[in-house]
C-alpha cells in the first residue's frame, strides 16, 4: 500500500529554519516525480516545488532560494528544508507522487508550519 | 508565470444537478490541465489529467474537456459526496500554478 507520510511542521518565529519529511512507502521516492504543496488557512493550493526522478528541482518564486527539496534514498524520504522563514509561509505542506505532466495522484496527510513571533 | 482563473468562485447546486466548471490559462498550455476536488481537511484528489482523462477510479458522472486556453470540468449529475472545492492545476511550464479554486455547495 503506497503511503506518504509528512512531518517536521511546528511553530517557527520569523527568520528561522525548519525541515519537513515525507516518508514513502509502497514505492521507492528516487524513481519518482516528488513535490511539496501548501495550503495557506483557509486559502487556495499553492504550488511549492518539485524534484524529478533524475534528481532535477524547481521551485515557486516565493519560495526560492530560501527553500531546497532533496531526498534519501536509503531512507526513501523526500524533504523540505526551508530557511529565511516568513509570516507568509504558515500553512499546511503536502507532499505528493505524480507523474510530470499528469499532476499528482498520491497525497500526504499534511503537515501544519506556523511562522509568528 | 502561466496565471489560471476559475469561474466561477462560488456555486450552489442540488443532488442530481448537472453543474460546469471553468479554468482558463493567461496562455497556452495544450492539454497539461489537471484537475483535483478537495473536501474540508483533506488533501486534494486528482479527479482528470491531460485536460480529459478521468483517473482510475473516479466517477464516470465527472469530465473535463477543453485544450489551449480554456477548460471545463462538468459533472453530470451531482452526488452529496460531490460537494467540495475544485482546483485547476497547469502542469505545462514551471512554475506550475493552481487556479484559485470553485467552493461547489448545497442548494
Amino acid at each position: 500500500e503506497v503511503q506518504l507520510v509528512e512531518t517536521g511542521g511546528g511553530l517557527i518565529q520569523p527568520g528561522g529554519s525548519l525541515r519537513l519529511s515525507c516518508a514513502a512507502s509502497g514505492f521507492a521516492v528516487n524513481t519518482n516525480y516528488m513535490t511539496w504543496v501548501r495550503q495557506a488557512p483557509g486559502k487556495g493550493l499553492e504550488w511549492v516545488s518539485v524534484i524529478h526522478s533524475g534528481g532535477s528541482t524547481y521551485y515557486a518564486d516565493s519560495v526560492k532560494g530560501r527553500f531546497t527539496i532533496s531526498r534519501d534514498d536509503s531512507k526513501n524520504t523526500l524533504y523540505l528544508q526551508m530557511n529565511s522563514l516568513r509570516a507568509e509561509d504558515t500553512a499546511v505542506y503536502y507532499c505528493a507522487r505524480g507523474v510530470r505532466g499528469s499532476g499528482s495522484y498520491d497525497w500526504g496527510q499534511g503537515t501544519l508550519v506556523t511562522v509568528s513571533s | 508565470d502561466i496565471q489560471l482563473t476559475q469561474s466561477p468562485s462560488f456555486l450552489s447546486a442540488s443532488v442530481g444537478d448537472r453543474v460546469t466548471f471553468t479554468c482558463r490559462a493567461s496562455q497556452g498550455i495544450s492539454s497539461y490541465l489537471v484537475w483535483y476536488q478537495q473536501k474540508p481537511g483533506k488533501a486534494p484528489k486528482l479527479l482528470i489529467y491531460a485536460a480529459s482523462t478521468l483517473q482510475s477510479g473516479v466517477p464516470s458522472r465527472f469530465s473535463g474537456s477543453g485544450s489551449g486556453t480554456e477548460f471545463t470540468l462538468t459533472i453530470s449529475s451531482l452526488q452529496p459526496e460531490d460537494f467540495a472545492t475544485y482546483y485547476c492545476q497547469q502542469v505545462n511550464s514551471y512554475p506550475i500554478t493552481f487556479g484559485q479554486g470553485t467552493r461547489l455547495e448545497i442548494k
